[in-house]
């Protein structure tokens, strides 16, 4: 079935380091792929999508890349804040009306 | 605009009793989704409600169902509660148009089943 896989936490950086959060996907069915963030005691926002390959997403200062031949959609950040702290999913979506599939989450904590 | 609701915040119930949550979705959105959180599986799928009627729906046992009234309020069910249903339950309506870029989180509920 479809899946996503992404990097298991946490992640622990400091203030202003760069940030990578790998996610690779199953293509099948040319799915749009989609950065969730959760922030303690809320639900989950869009952060970030892209719908086809070569598309970057990007809001926040983070930014994604959509890679076909790689089947990854790697979060990334330049210089974190400590307000970046939260668990961040990956999801792909299949063409049609399925529900999102999503990564099990990666907790960031960011220190100052 | 107010956002999506869920009710209650958190739930306490024992193996084998039933409960039901509660999502009202924002205002002019007609489609509710469900989802269940866990640290274990993460976040998976239960069903998707548009106009009242199931379109689509996950990998869960019939004890999971759900139903969407006519003011697009949805209600989720879960009978003969079992201690592997704790989670968090989170709610998401999106409009009309099948756009998954505007889907609509709630803060969730917590079931702790003892």
């Amino acid at each position: 079935g479809n899946s996503v896989t992404q990097m298991e936490g946490p992640v622990t950086l400091s203030e202003e380091a760069f940030l990578t959060i790998n996610c690779t996907y199953t293509a099948t069915g040319y799915p749009s792929l989609f950065w969730y963030v959760q922030y303690p005691g809320e639900g989950l926002q869009l952060l970030l999508k892209a719908t086809k390959a070569d598309d970057k997403g990007s809001n926040k200062g983070f930014e994604a890349t959509y890679r076909k031949e790689t089947t990854s959609f790697h979060l990334e950040k330049g210089s974190v804040q400590v307000s970046d702290s939260a668990v961040y999913f990956c999801a792909r979506q299949g063409r049609g009306a399925d529900g999102l599939t999503f990564g099990k989450g990666t907790h960031l904590i960011i220190q100052p | 605009k107010a956002g999506v609701t869920q009710t209650p915040r958190y739930l306490i119930k024992t193996r084998g009793q039933q409960v039901t949550l509660s999502c009202s979705p924002i205002s002019g959105h007609r489609s509710v989704s469900w989802y269940q959180q866990t640290p274990g599986q993460g976040l998976q799928f239960l069903f998707e409600y548009f106009s009242e009627t199931q379109r689509n729906k996950g990998n869960f046992p019939g004890r999971f169902s759900g139903r969407q009234f006519s003011n697009s309020r949805s209600e989720m069910n879960v009978s003969t509660l079992e201690l592997g249903d704790s989670a968090l339950y989170l709610c998401a309506s999106r409009p009309e148009s099948p756009n998954v870029e505007k889907l609509f989180f709630g803060s969730g509920t917590q079931l702790s089943v003892l």
